[in-house]
C-alpha cells in the first residue's frame, strides 16, 4: 500500500512561532499538492509543486519539493491564529493513483 | 460555475435505513471521489471514479455503493446505515488526466454531515 506520511500529526504553538510540516513517501510523485482545511469546510488548495527541488512561497508559507520528488515540506513563518487548520498533502504517484496523507492539525494560540 | 455541490448538508438516519448522498460538478472533471472524515481526523477515501462508467474502491468501501452514469454526477449510496457511518462526507472532483497519472487541483464540496442513530 502506498502511503504519504505526514508529521507531526498534531501541533499546538503560540502566535509568532515558526513551524515545519513534512510529507514523506517511498514513491515518486509527478506532482504534490498542499491543502488547508478550516473547521466546517472542505479542503482548499494552497499550492502545487511539480519539479524536484522546487520552492514556492505563499506569503508566510514556504513549500519545498524534494530533489527526488518523494517528499515535501511546508514551513510557516510567524504563525498566526488564522493559520489554524488541518494541512493535507496529496500526491500524484507514478502508479497512477492520487494518494494523500493523514493530515497535520495545527492550532495557533493568540 | 457552481463548482462541486453536495446535498443534503445535514442528514439524520436510523440504523438500517438507506439513503443517497448527491454530488455534482460542472467543471467537466474526469476524476471524482468520496471521502469520509471523522471528528478531529483526516480524510479516508471511500470510492473514486476516473470517468463516466468507471468506479473503484478506496480505503473504506464497505457499506457504500457508487455509480458514475454521467461525468457530472457521482452519488454515494449507503445501503443499510450503521452508527459507525456517522461522519462528514466530502465529495471532490479534479481536472487532469488520471489515465496519464496527472491529477490537478481537487475541488471539494461543502460536505454532508451524517448522523446515524
Amino acid at each position: 500500500t502506498q502511503l504519504l506520511e505526514q508529521s507531526p500529526q498534531f501541533l499546538s504553538i503560540q502566535e509568532g512561532e515558526n513551524l515545519t510540516v513534512y510529507c514523506n513517501s517511498s514513491s515518486v510523485f509527478s506532482s504534490l499538492q498542499w491543502y488547508r482545511q478550516e473547521p466546517g469546510e472542505g479542503p482548499v488548495l494552497l499550492v502545487t509543486v511539480v519539479t524536484g527541488g522546487e520552492v514556492k512561497k505563499l506569503k508566510r508559507l514556504t513549500f519545498q519539493f524534494g530533489d527526488a520528488r518523494k517528499d515535501s515540506s511546508l514551513h510557516i513563518t510567524a504563525a498566526q491564529p488564522g493559520d489554524t487548520g488541518l494541512y493535507l498533502c496529496f500526491g500524484s504517484s507514478n502508479t497512477g493513483k492520487l494518494i494523500f496523507g493523514q493530515g497535520t492539525t495545527l492550532q495557533v494560540k493568540p | 460555475n457552481a463548482g462541486v455541490t453536495q446535498t443534503p448538508k445535514f442528514q439524520v438516519l436510523k440504523t438500517g435505513q438507506s439513503m443517497t448522498l448527491q454530488c455534482a460538478q460542472d467543471m467537466n472533471h474526469e476524476y471524482m471521489s468520496w471521502y469520509r472524515q471523522d471528528p478531529g481526523m483526516g480524510l479516508r477515501l471511500i470510492h473514486y471514479s476516473v470517468g463516466a462508467g468507471i468506479t473503484d474502491q478506496g480505503e473504506v468501501p464497505n457499506g457504500y455503493n457508487v455509480s458514475r452514469s454521467t461525468t457530472e454526477d457521482f452519488p454515494l449510496r449507503l445501503l443499510s446505515a450503521a452508527p459507525s457511518q456517522t461522519s462528514v462526507y466530502f465529495c471532490a472532483s479534479g481536472g487532469g488526466d488520471p489515465w496519464d497519472y496527472v491529477y490537478n487541483e481537487q475541488f471539494f464540496g461543502p460536505g454532508t454531515r451524517l448522523t446515524v442513530l
